[in-house]
């Protein structure tokens, strides 16, 4: 049981570039989320999904796009990555009650140089 | 909308000491709250989680909460710390389909 699974684990991109991450659940769970960490500031929801083909905005949306085109896959995308976009990606998926607690994947630590 | 509030930011201890973390949170409804924890270089794991009854939790690794209603607050607690409990503790609550994190405390433990 893989449970939640991103990729890529690291990856150095120049500005401007564009990127895919892909975040993978094999646990049925309805919705999944796109958080990121940084220093001092917690876990900040970027985006979050609370079906297939569903999206919505989390905290800090811009410079981010996603797409859930099938229950187990989330993709975060940034079509042109700035510098402050540098941090540690997680995703996460839960079946959505509040009861449920969230199952993180390893990360995805992104540099912008 | 649910905030979740944590004020330690970095904690230092020693070995075999007690551990109080605190958590407060803003909205006074139903409640369900969560701690995660995250070892270096590693993701988010859940701890324990208070939905309902019981206001003392007991989660993993002798980790314990008590949900304190009248003051907000659903702090961590550990009778005596490990060097292995070193990491980083996020306090969370459910709102609007979103389980929203506090900014986190950082732990260490002196061996």
């Amino acid at each position: 049981n893989a449970g939640v699974t991103q990729t890529p684990k690291f990856r150095v991109l120049k500005t401007g570039q564009s990127m895919t991450l892909l975040c993978a659940q094999d646990m049925n769970h309805e919705y999944m989320y796109w958080y990121r960490q940084d220093p001092g500031m917690g876990l900040r929801l970027i985006h979050y999904s609370v079906g297939e083909g569903t999206t919505a905005k989390g905290e800090v949306p811009d410079g981010y796009n996603v797409s859930r085109l099938k229950k187990q896959n989330f993709l975060l995308g940034l079509e042109s990555a700035a510098p402050s976009q540098t941090s540690v990606y997680f995703c996460a998926s839960s079946y959505g009650d509040n009861n449920s607690p969230l199952h993180f994947g390893n990360g995805t630590r992104l540099t912008v140089t | 909308a649910q905030s979740v509030s944590q004020h330690n930011h970095h904690v230092i201890l020693s070995e075999a000491a007690s551990l109080e973390l605190g958590c407060n949170y803003s909205y006074g409804g139903t409640v369900n709250l969560f701690w995660y924890v995250q070892y270096p270089g590693q993701h988010l794991q859940l701890l324990l989680k208070y939905f309902s009854g019981d206001p003392l939790v007991k989660g993993i690794k002798g980790f314990e909460a008590e949900f304190i209603k009248s003051k907000f607050s659903f702090n961590l607690r550990k009778p005596s710390v490990q060097w292995s409990d070193t990491a980083e503790y996020f306090c969370a609550a459910p709102s609007n389909e979103k389980l929203t994190f506090g900014t986190g405390t950082r732990l260490t433990i002196i061996p």
